[in-house]
């Protein structure tokens, strides 16, 4: 299994403004995502972090929206750039360990508000 | 494209019942489906995959079954408590994760 944890848990952040959450992982893991959650909704990926290279988005993200780091297997951080209301949200790392089972793991997720 | 769909999408029963939640998926060259339980405001906690050759799987007082052919698998919980108010997710996992919308219970005292 993998425990993962994230920084910051929530926060209250300003239009224009930028957030950078982190994501670390207690073991190395094969793949690192993101999700987000928008309020009552199921979870959308926003992109699959690689490891050395840059992002995987899914339709309707960008790079420069959203840019995300991956420096090592157990470490990613995904920034949310100029921030509007509609980016409120929950934001979730996941992992999966890409051997086995292919059990697929969540960060406690950070809530962000934009005023 | 795979859809995942949950129904219901919320469901309300008193203490001690059986239920069983619904989940679906239009492709089923699946490798696995995982079943999440969320809390209001927090991350996924997972509560059972099954493997795709796999039918059911079992925790506790959970147990979830997995028929790829109908493209169906049902989450049961049995006797029931007040802790299991939540919101149940399964997603279908072939080339990537899909999520369905959920099914929030609340379970009455």
């Amino acid at each position: 299994s993998a425990v993962i944890s994230q920084k910051p848990s929530r926060d209250i952040c300003q239009r224009g403004t930028s957030l950078t959450i982190q994501c670390q992982v207690d073991s190395q893991v094969t793949m690192m995502f993101w999700y987000r959650q928008q309020p009552g909704q199921s979870l959308t990926l926003i992109a699959t972090a690689n490891q050395g290279s840059e992002a995987t988005y899914e339709s309707g993200f960008v790079i420069d929206k959203f840019p995300i780091s991956r420096p090592n297997l157990t470490f990613s951080t995904l920034t949310v750039s100029n921030m509007s209301p509609e980016d409120s949200s929950i934001y979730l790392c996941s992992a999966r360990t890409g051997r086995g089972s292919y059990e697929q793991y969540f960060g406690p997720g950070t809530r962000l508000t934009v005023t | 494209k795979q859809e995942v769909t949950q129904i219901p999408a919320a469901l309300s029963v008193p203490e001690g019942e059986n239920l069983v939640l619904n989940c679906s998926f239009t492709d089923s060259a699946i490798y696995n489906l995982q079943w999440f339980r969320q809390d209001p405001g927090k991350g996924l906690t997972s509560l059972l995959l099954i493997q795709s050759s796999q039918r059911e799987q079992t925790s506790g007082r959970l147990n979830a079954s997995l028929d790829k052919s109908s493209g169906r698998s049902t989450l049961y919980i049995a006797a029931s408590q007040p802790g299991d108010s939540a919101t149940y997710l399964c997603a279908a996992y072939n080339n990537d994760m899909r999520f369905g919308a959920g099914t929030r219970l609340t379970v009455k005292p």
